[in-house]
């Protein structure tokens, strides 16, 4: 158990729906990770949160979006979904600002029919 | 374009040392180089981290060079249960800005 939670442990919506992953971090860990893992392609770094501030992007959608709230926990928001947003989405924590080790969550297993 | 490389897959035996190698040329100045073993339906786990040189740990080594333009994991005395997809993960600075990148992953499996 990495210490880090995330829910909904799996997730099944239609196109065009807008949905809501959710990720607690482990105790004391103030940056928070988002990934996407779909089966043709590897891991994909969407977006890294500092203490509630944005710290470094990656390939992120225009239609996804993320934040960090004050209690830490961070929120990833998919809109107008597509069936390639079909994938496992990760979260991970780490303590610092630039990323030392991440603990990875368990996922989210997104299914878009 | 910063690119993380990575070979696909790999065989060993169980008892055989393995090394897996990835080329990360546009690795950041001031990033460390990390490994992550992933298990099917699980999320990645953090196997080793350097920066340049040599670094070892109970589990693994990491040889890095010293234009860091690459890394080496190195798993001594394999088993079974070391089967699983190996990546590796540096920061890389593109486009003006800062991303992380993970390699395409090894698939590596131990035999008996």
């Amino acid at each position: 158990d990495s210490g880090v939670t995330q829910t909904p442990k799996h997730l099944i919506t239609a196109t065009g729906q807008r949905v809501t992953l959710r990720c607690s971090p482990r105790s004391g860990d103030l940056s928070v990770y988002w990934y996407q893992q779909s089966l043709d392609q590897g891991l994909q770094f969407l977006i890294q949160y500092y203490n509630g501030e944005e710290r470094a992007k990656g390939n992120i959608l225009e239609r996804f979006s993320a934040q960090q709230f004050p209690d830490l926990h961070s929120e990833l928001n998919l809109s107008s979904l597509e069936l390639g947003d079909s994938a496992l989405y990760f979260c991970a924590s780490s303590k610092g600002t630039t990323y030392n080790e991440q603990f990875f969550g368990p996922g989210t297993r997104l299914t878009v029919l | 374009l910063a690119k993380t490389t990575q070979p696909i897959s790999m065989d060993s035996y169980e008892g055989q040392e393995v090394n897996i190698t990835c080329s990360h040329n546009n690795i950041a100045t001031n990033d460390y180089i990390t490994w992550y073993q992933q298990f099917p339906s699980q999320g990645p786990r953090f196997i080793i981290q350097g920066y340049k040189t040599k670094v070892t740990n109970e589990v693994a080594s990491l040889f890095i060079p010293a234009d860091r333009k690459s890394s080496t994991l190195s798993l001594p005395r394999v088993s079974l249960s070391d089967t699983a997809v190996y990546y590796c993960l540096v920061g890389a600075e593109m486009d003006s800005s800062y991303k992380l990148i993970f390699g395409s992953g090894t698939r590596l499996l131990v035999r008996p």
